[in-house]
């Protein structure tokens, strides 16, 4: 059975610093992985998309990488904001069975 | 519509009542997902539909929630005498393939008092 983790669980840094957000899946049988934003009381907005064939994404000031062999993705956030408060989602696409499984999620908080 | 749309925002049930959360997916996006989302917790999968057939339902928790999708566009997700643990946010999402990510909804924040 797939299964997601994210780590940290949550995260404070101050504005302007660049942080790493990790997550890891144990099935490598992915059809790709997607990174979603999630602000309070609202739905999920998508950030990142990353085939399994590809390694690495990048939109503005994020980036997320994909290794799909170990297992692992990471978002870089550069230059952070108080705007970039929200909390961080991974899920990656089975590729059986199409479904998406979510890590439980990064609460990022990023101080003025 | 641009993207996807879900009603009602917020639901208060007594417990015991029926409820139908509705879903309303980009236009032309084949799948249409159903996810429940617990507080602090990540979205679990419910079901899927692909036009309107519906491929999976093995994340529907027990046989009082029922999905529907007739005309392969707008799903319907419907709860027959709710509990306190169906309190939940419920996520609609569609894809237009297999090669894109979904889109979500806003979500239905439904509340079993």
């Amino acid at each position: 059975k797939q299964e997601v983790t994210q780590i940290p669980a949550a995260l404070s840094v101050p504005e302007g610093e660049n942080l790493v957000l990790n997550c890891s899946f144990t099935d490598s049988a992915i059809y790709n992985l997607q990174w979603f934003r999630q602000d309070p009381g609202k739905g999920l907005t998508s950030l990142l998309l990353i085939q399994s064939s590809q390694r690495e994404q990048t939109s503005g000031r994020l980036n997320a990488s994909l290794d799909k062999s170990s297992g692992r993705s990471t978002l870089y956030i550069a230059a952070s904001q108080p705007g970039d408060s929200a909390t961080y989602l991974c899920a990656v696409r089975e590729g059986a069975t199409n479904k998406l499984i979510f890590g439980t999620g990064t609460l990022l908080a990023v101080q003025p | 519509g641009a993207g996807v749309s879900q009603s009602p925002r917020y639901k208060v049930a007594k417990r015991g009542q029926d409820v139908a959360l509705r879903c309303d997916p980009i236009s032309g996006h084949v799948s249409l997902f159903w996810y429940q989302q617990a507080l602090g917790q990540g979205p679990e999968f419910l079901t899927y539909f692909q036009n309107e057939a519906q491929l999976d339902k093995s994340g529907l928790p027990s046989d009082r929630f029922f999905a529907e999708r007739p005309e392969g566009s707008v799903s319907t997700l419907k709860i027959q005498r709710t509990q306190q643990e169906d309190s939940a946010v419920y996520l609609c999402a569609s894809s237009l393939d297999r090669n894109n990510g979904y889109t979500f909804g806003s979500g239905t924040r439904l509340t079993v008092v």
